[in-house]
């Protein structure tokens, strides 16, 4: 069975720092992609990105950036400078090829940014 | 925002009765995905739906069905409510080939009381 975990339920920076949030995920197929979404107060879960199994190169967009290590099972994400409209719950996600798509949750972790 | 729509936003019944949410697709995506959210935890899978037919399903009751329209909307249907059935309710659209990359609408925000 697939399984995400996500250590961090809740973590507190001043604006400007930098922020990691941890993803360690447990599969026994070859084949899978893992993701990151947003859910701001609203409740929409925002989809950041998506990395399939084989793809095990870094990720960085704006900024934002992706550590993706299947040595360690882990997708970590990085915020850096974070700013207060990054206040969030991040959820890293775990999707399997078996005949439909599912999406496996982590609990998320609460970001919150403060001025 | 995705263009997934979901209605109503927010829902308020009472313990035995029927709730139905009513969730329209991203344009060009043929796969709807229900997931419930309780709160402070993750979104879990309900079931899928691929041309009008269920095409997966989590470890929910039968209580909870749902049905896909031609048009891809689609109808989450809950009988015999329980106080557990509050949640957000969330409603996700794919395209049958990229299924796994699921863009999802609002919620609608359940209370059983």
């Amino acid at each position: 069975a697939q399984k995400v975990t996500q250590a961090q339920t809740e973590i507190s920076v001043v604006e400007k720092e930098d922020v990691t949030l941890d993803c360690v995920y447990e599969t026994r197929d070859t084949t899978y992609y893992l993701f990151w979404y947003k859910q701001p107060p609203s409740g929409e879960l925002v989809f950041l990105i998506r990395r399939n199994s084989f793809d095990e190169q870094n990720e960085i967009s704006g900024r934002y950036s992706w550590n993706f290590q299947k040595s360690t099972s882990s997708f970590n994400f990085t915020i850096t400078a974070s700013q207060v409209v990054d206040s969030a719950v991040y959820f890293c996600a775990l999707s399997e090829n078996s005949g439909y798509s599912t999406l496996t949750f982590g609990k998320g972790t609460m970001l919150l940014v403060s001025p | 925002e995705t263009g997934v729509t979901q209605s109503p936003t927010h829902l308020i019944k009472t313990r035995g009765q029927q709730v139905t949410l009513r969730c329209s697709s991203q344009s060009g995506h043929n796969t709807v995905s229900w997931y419930q959210q309780a709160l402070g935890q993750g979104p879990q899978f309900i079931f899928q739906y691929y041309r009008e037919e269920e095409n997966g399903r989590g470890n929910f009751p039968p209580r909870f069905s749902g049905l896909q329209f031609p048009n891809y909307s689609s109808e989450l249907n809950v009988n015999a409510l329980e106080l557990d059935d509050s949640a957000l309710y969330l409603c996700a659209s794919s395209t049958y080939r990229e299924q796994e990359t699921q863009y999802f609408g609002p919620g609608t925000r359940l209370l059983v009381l």
